[in-house]
């Protein structure tokens, strides 16, 4: 069945760093990918998505390209904020019924 | 507009009885998911429903566990003879039908002591 794989966190970083997250999938078919984000105390919220190979997703300075050769979709910012700590979770859907697929999720703590 | 409403926000319950979680999704929107969200097993997909077609029930865990949507619209899943390791986050979204983005509710937060 479809999956998702997510670095582990949490990823500690000090506020301006570079922020990569890894997330590689395996599914049939050509599935959508998306990331989604949990702050602190809130419900999970879509933060990008990217519907064919090669498309890049982008938000709040956020970007994400599908990549269908290495089934990956690395989330990554340039310049991370206090702001940006919270769960983020690469998820996938598929074709059908179009149910999402979760990663473990990965927190991230940003430092001043 | 108004977003996906989920009630109760905190459901606590006693080994063995039975609970009800309500989700009201967004207007129009003709698909409705039911998501659990757990330490152990992370984000799993419990059922679908779609307009009027017959649910997709793949994610339920066990038979304790059921769900309808009336009219439409609001859902209701049911969970019978609660077990502790149904405690969880239970989280309800919704889509459109031209629409990849699902919106997702706060969740239910069920503790079974």
């Amino acid at each position: 069945g479809d999956s998702v794989t997510q670095m582990e966190g949490p990823v500690t970083l000090s506020e301006e760093a570079f922020l990569t997250i890894n997330c590689t999938y395996t599914a049939t078919g050509y599935p959508s990918l998306f990331w989604y984000v949990q702050y602190p105390g809130e419900g999970l919220q879509l933060l990008l998505k990217a519907t064919k190979a090669d498309d890049k997703g982008s938000n709040k300075g956020f970007e994400a390209t599908y990549r269908k050769e290495t089934t990956s979709f690395h989330l990554e910012k340039g310049s991370v904020q206090v702001s940006d700590s919270a769960v983020y979770f690469c998820a996938l859907s598929d074709t059908g019924r179009r149910a999402l697929t979760f990663g473990s999720g990965t927190r991230l703590q940003v430092q001043p | 507009g108004a977003g996906v409403s989920q009630s109760p926000s905190n459901k606590v319950t006693e080994k063995g009885k039975d609970v009800e979680l309500r989700c009201d999704p967004i207007s129009g929107h003709t698909a409705l998911y039911w998501y659990r969200q757990s330490l152990g097993q992370g984000l799993e997909f419990l059922i679908y429903f779609q307009g009027n077609s017959a649910p997709d029930k793949s994610g339920l865990p066990s038979d304790r566990f059921s769900a309808e949507r009336t009219g439409g619209s609001v859902s209701t899943l049911t969970i019978q003879r609660t077990q502790q390791e149904d405690s969880a986050v239970y989280l309800c979204a919704s889509r459109s039908g031209t629409d990849l983005t699902q919106y997702f509710g706060p969740g239910t937060r069920l503790t079974v002591l």
